[in-house]
């Protein structure tokens, strides 16, 4: 399996510029979640999908953030405008929940993640 | 008061020796307990699960979890240099649905 697929891994943009995250998840996992982390906040969720339905969004910073999951093999997460202090590294995540017993569908498979920095 | 907290660390052991990772969680109906690590510039990978009281050892590590007291931690014997990157807890709670809450994470360094 070719684990949770992010791009791009990098992007540098201008403030105000629109900036879209892509995840592809593991296939067959029914729950995806997209986290920020920054040194000074540590790892944030930001929302999380199960079954592409949006479960928990309160971790969303502002109106700026949107995120969608139109099937269960891709989301996206949009920042429209941009602002510097939106520089972070934001990691997608997928785990298969209710799939194992004793907490393994718990277990949350991270991409490489994306580092976004606003300019 | 945090959801899950962590020693702030950083903390430094030398190689060969036991390290030692706490964390501390406050929703007492939480049911299962991760330790991710994640080396620099990487992403966070999980090492360990455990979700019942008592320890659960594999390879080198060692979780181990008190319900009672809100606690599960980590060991590392042999620490290796390789063990260098920080290590973050993770707790889901009974009310949390799908989602796990992230500590801080403990930055761990092992010196040769």
């Amino acid at each position: 399996d070719a684990g949770v697929i992010q791009s791009p891994r990098h992007e540098v943009t201008e403030m105000g510029q629109e900036v879209t995250l892509r995840c592809k998840p593991i296939s067959g996992h029914n729950s995806l979640f997209w986290y920020r982390q920054t040194m000074m906040r540590g790892l944030e969720l930001l929302i999380y999908f199960n079954n592409n339905v949006p479960i928990d969004d309160s971790g969303m910073p502002e109106d700026r953030f949107s995120a969608k999951m139109p099937n269960a093999s891709f989301s996206t997460l949009k920042i429209q405008p941009s602002e510097p202090r939106d520089s972070a590294v934001y990691f997608c995540a997928s785990s298969l929940l209710g799939g194992a017993s004793g907490g393994a569908g718990d277990i949350q498979y991270f991409g490489a993640g994306t580092r976004l920095s606003v300019l | 008061q945090k959801e899950v907290e962590q020693n702030s660390g950083p903390l430094s052991v030398p190689e060969g020796a036991i390290a030692s990772l706490n964390c501390t969680y406050s929703d007492r109906g939480s049911q299962s307990f991760f330790w991710y690590r994640q080396y620099s510039g990487k992403s966070p990978e999980l090492i360990m699960f455990i979700y019942s009281n008592g320890d659960k050892e594999d390879g080198r590590f060692t979780a181990q979890l008190n319900k009672a007291s809100q606690y599960v931690s980590l060991l590392i014997r042999d620490s290796q240099p390789s063990d260098s990157a920080t290590y973050l807890c993770a707790v889901k709670g009974l009310s949390n649905a799908g989602k796990s809450t992230f500590g801080d994470g403990t930055t761990l360094t092992v010196k040769p």
